[in-house]
């Protein structure tokens, strides 16, 4: 199975602590996207990512979440010196170009992060 | 306003019934998709669709461009439908996806 793997698929931490999310595209998708559903929320996006370049942070917050998609290996959601209100569920997704106006993304099975 | 909006929020049908969810949105898209998520799990593509209609099995998604709204119809709904649904439009030049709040539908044996 070539889908989009995310892990860890759960992860605790404690406030303050930082929170490493990993990503791992479908092979041979080159944009990645991270995406973030609060408890009883709807998803919101975060950050557009394709190889190496960050093309669309809008929906990052403004402190402490960083994210990268290297050249080689997976894409990593960073968020340093995590709060209670980073808890929630973190998707990412993938797509390839494929040369269309737009195109389908795959989802990963999320990691969900709970801050103590 | 939020730039997506579903209707209803939840939705309890009775097994066999014909449901029908509703998304409208707002801003000018390139593509709408309906996503299903189980309750704490992950998020399964449905339909990515531009115009008219198209059918998976017992799922059918059409799309009005003019009137900037889509639905998604289950027949025959089983009680292993029961999951949230979600709309969402690829806005702006990125390809980001725009969510709506989903509809929580309960599939009722």
């Amino acid at each position: 199975n070539a889908g989009v793997m995310q892990n860890p698929r759960h992860l605790v931490r404690r406030r303050g602590q930082e929170a490493r999310l990993r990503c791992s595209p479908v092979k041979g998708h080159s944009h990645v996207y991270w995406y973030r559903q609060l408890p009883e929320e709807g998803l919101k996006f975060m950050v557009y990512l394709q190889k190496e370049n960050i093309i669309d942070e809008s929906g990052m917050p403004k402190e402490r979440f960083s994210a990268e998609f290297p050249k080689e290996g997976p894409s990593i959601l960073r968020i340093q010196q995590v709060v209670r209100g980073d808890s929630a569920a973190y998707f990412c997704a993938s797509s390839d170009t494929g040369g269309a106006l737009y195109y389908e993304q795959y989802f990963g099975p999320g990691t969900r992060l709970t801050v103590t | 306003k939020n730039e997506v909006e579903q209707s209803p929020q939840n939705l309890t049908a009775q097994e066999g019934e014909f449901i029908t969810i509703n998304c409208s949105y707002s801003v000018g898209i390139s593509a709408l998709h309906w996503l299903q998520q189980h309750p704490g799990g992950g998020i399964v593509s449905l339909f990515m669709l531009s115009s008219g209609k198209k059918k998976h099995g017992r799922l059918i998604a059409t799309i009005n461009i003019q009137e900037k709204h889509s639905s998604l119809h289950i027949t025959a709904s089983h009680p292993r439908d029961s999951a949230v649904y979600i709309c969402a439009v690829n806005g702006g030049a990125t390809n980001k996806l725009i969510f709506g709040t989903g509809t929580l539908l309960a599939v009722q044996p």
